[in-house]
């Protein structure tokens, strides 16, 4: 089945100690999306690809960043992580952009700094 | 700005209880709006969406109608299940040429037999 992935499901990672979480899709979409969610709080929107081109949202700290070498796979890295950093990250993907084209969400990863 | 207000939970009815959990939002433009459901252990779902004022979407027995005057996308379900339990997010997108979606905080719902 085609599908959104994440590794890993649970990432633990120490103060100040860079980590990557990785997505990967086998929709052959074009774009790819991370979200940030913190307990009890919406999903937010860190920054999307649309093919090479990266969107980084204004208010996304310059502690993360991302990288999508091909189309089927995408990078979540923090450079030094605070506990502050500690959520549930989700990758998604769209078709194309636009109000009319569904997200396809993974399952998430689950970020804990100590 | 762009916003999502969502019932708090938890919900806990009892099966073949009648659902209503409620969503008002604020945009700047026309916004699509959606439901997403999260069942435990997975990802985001969508459960359906409304593009226009006065549509109304709806999949699985689950409806919300688009109400402009009221800026809200209430969803309801007439008689709930337990495999209906999960996380509901309702959200919405107002952006012409990316597909940033705002979300509300999520409301839990359990459904017990």
């Amino acid at each position: 089945d085609a599908m959104v992935i994440q590794n890993p499901r649970y990432q633990v990672t120490q103060f100040g100690k860079p980590v990557t979480l990785s997505c990967s899709q086998t929709l052959n979409h074009n774009v790819m999306y991370w979200y940030q969610q913190k307990s009890s709080q919406a999903p937010k929107l860190l920054f999307h690809y649309y093919d090479k081109d990266f969107n980084n949202e204004a208010d996304t700290p310059d502690n993360f960043q991302s990288r999508r070498p091909n189309t089927s796979f995408c990078f979540l890295d923090i450079r030094s992580p605070g506990l502050g950093d500690a959520a549930m990250y989700l990758c998604a993907t769209s078709r194309d952009q636009g109000q009319s084209y569904e997200q396809y969400f993974g399952p998430g990863t689950r970020l804990t700094v100590t | 700005g762009n916003s999502v207000t969502q019932m708090e939970g938890p919900v806990t009815l009892s099966e073949e209880a009648f659902l209503t959990i409620n969503c008002t939002y604020t945009a700047t433009g026309y916004p699509s709006l959606f439901w997403y459901v999260q069942y435990p252990g997975e990802g985001l779902q969508l459960l359906l969406k409304a593009t226009k004022a006065d549509d109304k979407g709806s999949n699985k027995g689950f409806e919300a109608t688009y109400r402009k005057e009221t800026t809200s996308f209430h969803l309801e379900k007439g008689s709930v299940q337990v495999s209906d339990s999960a996380v509901y997010f309702c959200a919405l997108s107002d952006r012409g040429g990316a597909n940033n979606l705002f979300f509300g905080t999520g409301t839990r719902l359990t459904v017990i037999p």
